[in-house]
């Protein structure tokens, strides 16, 4: 089966740095997406992965090594609006020339004043 | 940029009866839609993927005479929840990907707060 953790939940503080960490098992492996999820909201796109290496973006950074099955998302300048759960998911080949996501179950981030 | 739309954003309906969520991807075609099943503090679960012009693919342990799904056209799919249950109330999201596909391919509706009772 598909197995993709990450930390359930994470604390940190306001102008702060904090890294979410990612880690998967997969039959097989198309890219790496990240996503911020507000509750009772639909995911948005942060980041996609598919090379060993980091992808930056502003305040938001991925990096993905896919001979450890590893990935992280580093969001700098915390800010309390970045409260809210990120998910983690890997591209599957679902067979017929379709690609499907795999989440993980998400770790809430609480940002502190 | 590709944009889902996803309605109703809430329904609640009474155990028995049956509700359809309409998913519509409004500036691009898309030959596979995924429906998601998200239960409070869980990730999401994929339930089914559907495809343009037949029968979706429906992930284990998911009923299919349960969840009907419907993907009639490059722009639309419905899934209805047949004979609800208060087990299935929960939040379903959508999720299109265009024909050209891309990394970007993967857009989110708004999501459906279902609340049987």
């Amino acid at each position: 089966g598909q197995n993709i953790d990450q930390p359930t939940e994470m604390t940190a503080t306001e102008g702060a740095i904090v890294q979410i960490n990612c880690t998967y098992q997969t039959s097989g492996f198309n890219g790496l997406f990240w996503y911020q999820q507000h509750a009772g909201e639909a995911p948005t796109f942060l980041s996609y992965n598919v090379l060993d290496g980091l992808e930056e973006k502003g305040r938001f950074s991925s990096f993905l090594s896919r001979s450890k099955g590893y990935s992280y998302l580093l969001l700098k300048e915390l800010q309390m609006k970045d409260s809210a759960s990120y998910l983690c998911a890997v591209i599957l080949y679902s067979g017929a020339g379709s690609y499907q996501l795999t989440f993980g179950k998400g770790t809430k981030l609480s940002v502190i004043p | 940029g590709a944009v889902v739309s996803q309605h109703p954003s809430r329904v609640i309906c009474k155990s028995g009866t049956s509700v359809k969520i309409e998913c519509r991807s409004l500036d691009f075609q898309a030959t596979t839609m995924f429906w998601y099943r998200q239960f409070p503090k869980q990730s999401l679960m994929l339930m089914a993927t559907s495809n343009e012009g037949s029968k979706a693919t429906y992930e284990q342990g998911v009923e299919k005479d349960k969840f009907l799904i419907n993907h009639a056209s490059l722009t639309l799919s419905t899934l209805t929840v047949t004979s609800a249950h208060p087990e299935d109330s929960s939040f379903y999201i959508c999720s299109a990907s265009p024909i050209t596909g891309g990394i970007y391919g993967y857009t989110f509706g708004s999501g459906t707060r279902l609340t049987v009772v």
